[in-house]
C-alpha cells in the first residue's frame, strides 16, 4: 500500500523567510497530492493540491511541485507570516484512501 | 452551515465503557471516513465508506464498529474502551470513490479514556 514520508518534522523560520516541506510517496499509481494545514485545536484544512498530470501549481504565497519520476512533492511558502504557524500534512491518494505524511510543525517567529 | 459536523467535541470516559461518536455531512458526498490522530499528530485512516458500504478497514480492532445508516452519516461505536484509544477522532467526507478530491474534515472529537 501507499506510504508517505515527510520532512522535516519541525521547521522554525523568521517572518519573511521561505519554508519548504518535502514528501516522498511509494505508490506510482497515486495521482492526487493535497496539502493540509492544521492549526492548534482545529481540523485539517486543504490549502493546495496537485494532480499527477501537473508539475507545479501556485496560489499566492504557496506553491507545490511534483516530481513523478522521483515520487517527490514539496510545499513552498514564501514571505512567511506568524499566522502560517501550524502543522502541515502532505498526503497521497492510495487505493480509495488518502494516506497522510507524519506532519511538519512550522513555527514562524516575528 | 457546517459541512461536516461530529459530536461530541470532547468525550471523557472510563476504561471498559462503550461510547459513540456521530458524524454528518451536508455536502452530498459519496464517501466518508474516520481518521485517528494520536498525540504525535499522526493522521491514520481507520475506515472508509462509499454509499453506505464499507470500503476500507485498516486493521482496526473489532471493538471499533462504524455504522452508516445513509451516505450522509457515519457513526463510530467503540466497545470496551482502553487507555490507548485516547486520541482525536476526525470524520471526513469527499466526493467520488477514487479519493482524488478534497477531503473535508469535521471538527474532531477528543476522546480521553481514564
Amino acid at each position: 500500500g501507499e506510504n508517505v514520508e515527510q520532512h522535516p518534522s519541525t521547521l522554525s523560520v523568521q517572518e519573511g523567510d521561505s519554508a519548504v516541506i518535502k514528501c516522498t510517496y511509494s505508490d506510482s499509481a497515486s495521482n492526487y497530492f493535497p496539502w493540509y494545514k492544521q492549526e492548534l485545536g482545529k481540523r485539517p484544512q486543504l490549502i493546495i493540491d496537485i494532480r499527477s498530470n501537473v508539475g507545479e501549481k501556485k496560489d499566492q504565497r504557496i506553491a507545490v511541485t511534483l516530481n513523478k519520476t522521483a515520487k517527490h512533492f514539496s510545499l513552498h511558502i514564501t514571505e512567511t507570516q506568524p499566522e502560517d504557524s501550524a502543522v502541515y500534512f502532505c498526503a497521497a491518494s492510495g487505493f480509495q484512501k488518502l494516506v497522510f505524511g507524519t506532519g511538519t510543525r512550522l513555527l514562524v517567529s516575528p | 452551515d457546517t459541512a461536516v459536523s461530529q459530536t461530541p467535541k470532547y468525550l471523557v470516559t472510563q476504561m471498559g465503557n462503550d461510547k459513540s461518536i456521530k458524524c454528518e455531512q451536508n455536502l452530498g458526498h459519496d464517501t466518508m471516513y474516520w481518521y485517528k490522530q494520536d498525540s504525535k499528530k499522526f493522521l491514520k485512516i481507520m475506515f472508509s465508506y462509499n454509499n453506505k458500504e464499507l470500503i476500507i478497514n485498516e486493521t482496526v480492532p473489532n471493538r471499533f464498529s462504524p455504522k452508516s445508516p445513509d451516505k450522509a452519516h457515519l457513526n463510530l461505536h467503540i466497545n470496551s474502551l482502553e487507555l490507548g484509544d485516547s486520541a482525536v477522532y476526525f470524520c471526513a467526507s469527499s466526493q467520488g470513490s477514487e479519493m482524488n478530491t478534497e477531503a473535508f474534515f469535521g471538527q474532531g472529537t477528543r476522546l480521553t479514556v481514564v
